[in-house]
């Protein structure tokens, strides 16, 4: 059974930093590229960033690019977000996602952590 | 970048059928993804690649992709369909996963 479980998330002051992890279990980790997506409270899913199955590649959303780099560590089977130069916009759920195929084009993203809760706030 | 627009709300009552749209320019020319999301859960991916579905989802759920638009139908609604659905799709010109805003499904 493919799990991905979130943590890290947590109470932040703007301009602060914060990594979230996302440790993969019930599937070959390293051969799938891997996402994260947020949600704003109240607010619908926006795309933040995927790294490719052997991290040599990444996309970010404009958002955050800049700010944020996403990373993975295959041994470990775990994907992260170190988030940097924190804002108020940045609150929200992360979640992380699989990416059922595809890099230069992506598919869809096929299974969903649960999510982790960033609150930025002073 | 790519936009995608979806109703914000639809309705239907139980036993009808539910049809949720996303439109784009010539979106026949992307492959299609709907994600369902009941409140305070993760979202499930219910539809693929315009109009396959994962193995344990409803064959109730169905997906198409022509035009510029396209759309999740959900047959013979139950209550627990109840949910927000989002449409997601891969921006070549912009190397970018787009969602649409969500579609809120309110069964009557």
């Amino acid at each position: 059974e493919v799990q991905l479980l979130e943590s890290g998330g947590g109470l932040v002051q703007p301009g602060g930093s914060l990594r979230l992890s996302c440790a993969a279990s019930g599937f070959t980790f390293s051969s799938y590229a891997m996402s994260w997506v947020r949600q704003a409270p109240g607010k619908g899913l926006e795309w933040v960033s995927a790294i490719s199955d052997g991290a040599g590649n990444t996309y970010y959303a404009d958002s955050v690019k800049g700010r944020f780099t996403i990373s993975r560590d295959n041994s470990k089977n775990t994907l992260y977000l170190q988030m940097n130069n924190l804002r108020a916009e940045d609150t929200a759920v992360y979640y992380c996602a699989r990416i059922s195929r595809g890099w230069w084009v992506i598919y869809s993203l096929d299974y969903w952590g649960q999510g982790t809760l960033v609150t930025v706030s002073s | 970048s790519y936009v995608v627009t979806q109703p914000p709300s639809v309705s239907v009552a139980p036993g009808q059928t539910a049809t949720i749209t996303c439109g784009g320019n010539n979106i026949r020319s992307k492959s299609v993804h709907w994600h369902q999301q009941k409140p305070g859960q993760a979202p499930v991916l219910v539809v693929y690649d315009d109009s396959d579905r994962p193995s344990g989802i409803p064959e109730r759920f169905s997906g198409s992709n022509s035009g510029n638009t396209a759309t999740l139908t959900i047959s013979r609604v139950e209550a627990g369909d109840e949910a927000d659905y989002y449409c997601q799709l891969w921006d070549t010109s912009s190397d970018h996963v787009i969602f649409g805003g969500g579609t809120k499904l309110t069964v009557l």
